[in-house]
């Protein structure tokens, strides 16, 4: 069963990037896609982007110009950069398996726990 | 850019059937997911491609999609039932979610 598990700094200060890292245990990273997803406390979710083993990437294109994923298959990890921070990039951050069968059809499970992100000086 | 409408909230007695619409543009043309999110959890996939369920999920939970409405229904609503429901659909070349409708089982 494959388990997702989030970690970096839980406070950014205004301007800097944020940085995560998701770790993926149970399974291989290959040949999934993986996806970043956060949620504002009391808010919605807002999808921030994937990537898949090989590196191939898309973006939310309300967040493409500061959003940055990488992937590490020999560790089986992905991570997530956000530039240029602001107090409304304050959210839970999740990553999350993306299955992804065409430009139409794909879903997100599991997720990891998440992690709260603020964006505070 | 493409948007999903769910109402805030819906409210359902135990036992009963509870019904969340979600809306969109032709969304009968698209794939919609369901996520259930209960109170300090993450979210959970209860239904893919507009009505299949994943390993686990009851078959209480089951979705349809025709025309601008995709629906998740619950049939014989129970207590641990409520929480928040997300549908989700592909949109505009990216990810897009609804903003939600809290499910109170009352």
């Amino acid at each position: 069963q494959v388990q997702l598990q989030e970690s970096g700094p839980g406070l950014v200060k205004p301007s800097e990037t944020l940085s995560l890292t998701c770790s993926v245990s149970g399974g291989s990273i290959s040949p999934y896609y993986w996806s970043w997803i956060r949620q504002p406390p009391g808010k919605g979710l807002e999808w921030i982007g994937y990537i898949n083993y090989n590196g191939s990437t898309n973006y939310n294109p309300s967040l493409k110009s500061r959003v940055t994923l990488s992937v590490d298959t020999s560790k089986n990890q992905f991570s997530l950069k956000v530039s240029s921070v602001t107090a409304a990039d304050t959210a839970v951050y999740y990553c999350v398996r993306t299955i992804r069968y065409s430009s139409s059809l794909n879903w997100f499970d599991p997720w990891g726990q998440g992690t709260l992100v603020t964006v505070s000086s | 850019s493409y948007e999903l409408t769910q109402p805030p909230s819906v409210s359902v007695s135990p036992g009963q059937t509870a019904s969340i619409p979600c809306s969109g543009n032709k969304l009968g043309d698209k794939y919609v997911c369901w996520y259930q999110q209960k109170p300090g959890q993450s979210p959970v996939l209860v239904i893919y491609q507009d009505t299949k369920r994943p390993s686990g999920i009851p078959e209480r939970f089951s979705g349809s999609n025709s025309g601008n409405t995709a629906t998740l229904t619950i049939s014989g609503t129970q207590a641990m039932d409520e929480a928040d429901y997300y549908c989700q659909a592909w949109g505009s070349s990216t990810v897009v979610f609804g903003g939600g409708t809290k499910l109170t089982v009352l």
